[in-house]
């Protein structure tokens, strides 16, 4: 079965503070990718990824960073967090894009103060 | 801009009832649509899907019903059951090999079922 794992599960942070969210699936799929839920909002995607070292820039990208280090790697970098920032984070991971399943990691909850 | 949206932020149904969950979207090229599950304290799980070239698929007690003319599709719950109460979000994509090729979610509706 498909397994996305997602560290930490909680986070708190400060404002201006640097954090790291990482992501890895062992499902050996091409496709992952970081979205954030908020109420209203539903899931929106921030940045995708189609391969190590390949990055794709998703709809709320700003104040975020990515980068793919190996296939099954995926970490997200907020390197001044905003209180705007705070929300629950999901990975998923997909053998290809478009219309295909993707696999959902439990998710990380972050709060910055 | 909501490529996809979904008209209710909740539904509320006694068990035994079919719910109802409606979703429309924007973009005439999206030809897959994926409904996802997520219970509380989880991340999304596929629930079922249906692609532009047909106009139901059923799935055990879930239906997606598809109109492709009006660019909408709902998900009905047949038979809900307490066990169904969860967040639903309904999703699109187009070809892969396309800007479009990867998932545009909506908003989810919270499904509350009622014993």
């Amino acid at each position: 079965e498909a397994a996305v794992t997602q560290s930490p599960r909680n986070k708190v942070t400060v404002t201006g503070g640097n954090v790291t969210l990482s992501c890895r699936q062992t499902n050996s799929h091409n496709y992952m990718y970081w979205y954030r839920q908020d109420t209203g909002h539903g899931l929106r995607l921030i940045h995708y990824s189609y391969g190590a070292g390949n990055l794709q820039i998703g709809d709320v990208p700003d104040g975020y960073k990515a980068t793919r280090t190996t296939q099954e790697d995926f970490f997200l970098l907020l390197e001044l967090a905003s209180p705007s920032q705070t929300s629950l984070y999901f990975c998923a991971s997909s053998a290809t894009g478009g219309g295909y399943e993707q696999y959902f990691g439990p998710g990380t909850r972050l709060t910055v103060l | 801009q909501q490529q996809v949206r979904q008209s209710s932020q909740s539904l509320t149904v006694w068990e035994g009832e079919t719910a109802i969950l409606n979703c429309s979207y924007e973009n005439s090229a999206f030809d897959y649509f994926p409904w996802y599950q997520q219970f509380p304290g989880e991340g999304p799980a596929l629930l079922i899907a249906i692609r532009s070239v047909s106009d139901k698929k059923e799935d055990g007690r879930f239906t997606i019903f598809f109109n492709k003319r009006e660019k909408n599709l709902s998900l009905h719950i047949k038979d809900s059951q307490p066990g169904d109460s969860a967040t639903y979000f309904c999703a699109a994509s187009g070809d892969r090999g396309s800007a479009l090729g990867r998932l545009h979610f909506g908003a989810g509706t919270q499904l509350i079922v009622i014993p």
